[in-house]
């Protein structure tokens, strides 16, 4: 099976600030990398799919990048909306066997 | 809109089953498959495995199999995820999340469903 591993856990940063998530798969998944964002309480929620591309309605200061390994989720320039757990997932897997990254709890400082 | 409603929570005692609807509206139910992942309290997002409603397909994570069955009724546009030999373990919110056939990610997601297993 193929392994995502999220760094950092846990990250704190101030408003305005720019904030870097990193996802690393245990062998290469090409782009086929997306990420999601949990609110407390709530169902997650796509932001970015295939490393890069930003899905309708979510905010620009969102962004993805990355193939291969190794990804990274950014926010440009933080929100106080934007407290939340980050989430990476694989859809490479044939069969279809996806994993998630274990997650990054984002916090405001 | 597009949406996912799931069925209420459960209370289950350890070894019965449960089984947990997703009825979808706002598109034509055959043409994605349905997901289902799970997340324990405090704990993060676990893939279960998938349905192609359209033919009945399933795929189930190595961890599931044997434990999970993925069913559908195509006329009232439901899919169903049953769970056996409950443990405590299993007590976790469990989500169904649409994807187009294929390696796509989760575009829609249901409102979750709180399965709490005790004796």
């Amino acid at each position: 099976d193929i392994q995502m591993t999220q760094s950092p856990s846990s990250l704190s940063a101030s408003v305005g600030d720019r904030v870097t998530i990193t996802c690393r798969a245990s062998q290469s998944i090409s782009w086929y990398l997306n990420w999601y964002q949990q609110k407390p309480g709530k169902a997650p929620k796509l932001l970015i799919y295939a490393a890069s591309s930003l899905q309708s309605g979510v905010p620009s200061r969102f962004s993805g990048s990355g193939s291969g390994t190794d990804f990274t989720l950014t926010i440009s320039s933080l929100q106080p909306e934007d407290v939340a757990t980050y989430y990476c997932q694989q859809t490479y897997s044939t069969p279809y066997m996806y994993t998630f990254g274990q997650g990054t709890k984002l916090e405001i400082k | 809109q597009v949406q996912l409603v799931q069925s209420g929570a459960e209370v289950k005692k350890p070894g019965a089953s449960v089984k947990v609807s997703c009825k979808a509206s706002g598109y034509t139910f055959t043409s994605y498959d349905i997901n289902w992942v799970r997340q324990a309290t405090g704990q993060g997002l676990e893939w279960m495995g998938w349905m192609n409603p359209n033919s009945g397909n399933t795929g189930y994570a190595q961890k599931f199999q044997g434990r999970v069955t993925m069913t559908r009724n195509i006329s009232i546009s439901t899919a169903y995820m049953e769970l056996s030999s409950l443990r405590s373990e299993d007590t976790a919110v469990y989500y169904c999340a649409r994807g187009a056939p294929g390696t796509t990610p989760f575009d829609c997601w249901g409102q979750g469903t709180l399965v709490t297993v005790s004796s």
